[in-house]
């Protein structure tokens, strides 16, 4: 079945530091990857689009230059979190998109940013 | 703008009951449902996907429903155990763009 695997499941920083988390497809090519962060007992909410080959979409409200995502191949996109602040601690999720399956999400990220 | 809503948003039941959890949404323009479990501290598991043209899906224990007009979608799942503990959110992907919308979230908890 489709696999997404993402890395690392627990990072803590140092405020003012950067942060790239990945997301692989293992198995099937994804044109498309999504990134999520959720707040403690919320729904998640999109933050952008990943396309690759092209620029990330960004969700209102999402700063791009904060959140950097790369989707330089078929099966990796990468969401770095620069300069990081305590604000910016979360849970972070990707996701893939693979056609007629659906959407298969990656375990998550907890960032502390201390 | 869709907008989706679980209800209710916390249960706990004990061990054997049959349960429903309600997702509705407001823009019945949509490509398909999807239901999920996400166990605290984890990613999503996918549990039923329903097309648009699909009046629901079944898998074990669980089947979920999907009446698209009235914008309304239940998970039904039969003789729940602790181990169904968990949250359970719904997503639906709107027409013409490959993004999901997730619902607020049911967080379930059965005891034995």
């Amino acid at each position: 079945g489709a696999v997404v695997s993402q890395h690392p499941s627990r990072v803590i920083c140092k405020s003012g530091t950067s942060v790239k988390i990945e997301c692989r497809s293992l198995d099937f090519q994804a044109t498309t990857m999504f990134w999520y962060r959720q707040f403690p007992k919320k729904s998640l909410m999109l933050m952008a689009t990943s396309n690759e080959g092209s620029k990330a979409t960004y969700e209102q409200g999402v700063e791009k230059d904060k959140f950097l995502i790369n989707h330089a191949s078929l099966t990796l996109s990468t969401l770095t979190v620069t300069s990081a602040h305590p604000e910016d601690s979360s849970f972070y999720i990707c996701s893939a998109l693979r056609a007629s399956y659906g959407y298969t999400f990656g375990s998550g990220t907890r960032l502390t940013v201390v | 703008k869709q907008e989706v809503t679980q209800i209710p948003a916390a249960l706990s039941v004990p061990e054997g009951e049959n349960l429903v959890l309600n997702c509705s949404f407001t823009d019945s323009a949509i490509y398909n449902l999807q239901w999920f479990r996400q166990d605290p501290g984890k990613g999503l598991t996918s549990l039923l996907l329903i097309q648009s043209s699909q009046r629901e899906q079944t898998s074990g224990r669980l089947n979920a429903s999907l009446d698209k007009s009235s914008g309304r979608s239940t998970l039904y799942i039969a003789a729940s155990q602790p181990g169904d503990s968990a949250t359970y959110l719904c997503a639906v992907s709107p027409y013409n763009t490959d993004k999901l919308i997730f619902g607020t979230g049911t967080r379930l908890q059965v005891f034995p």
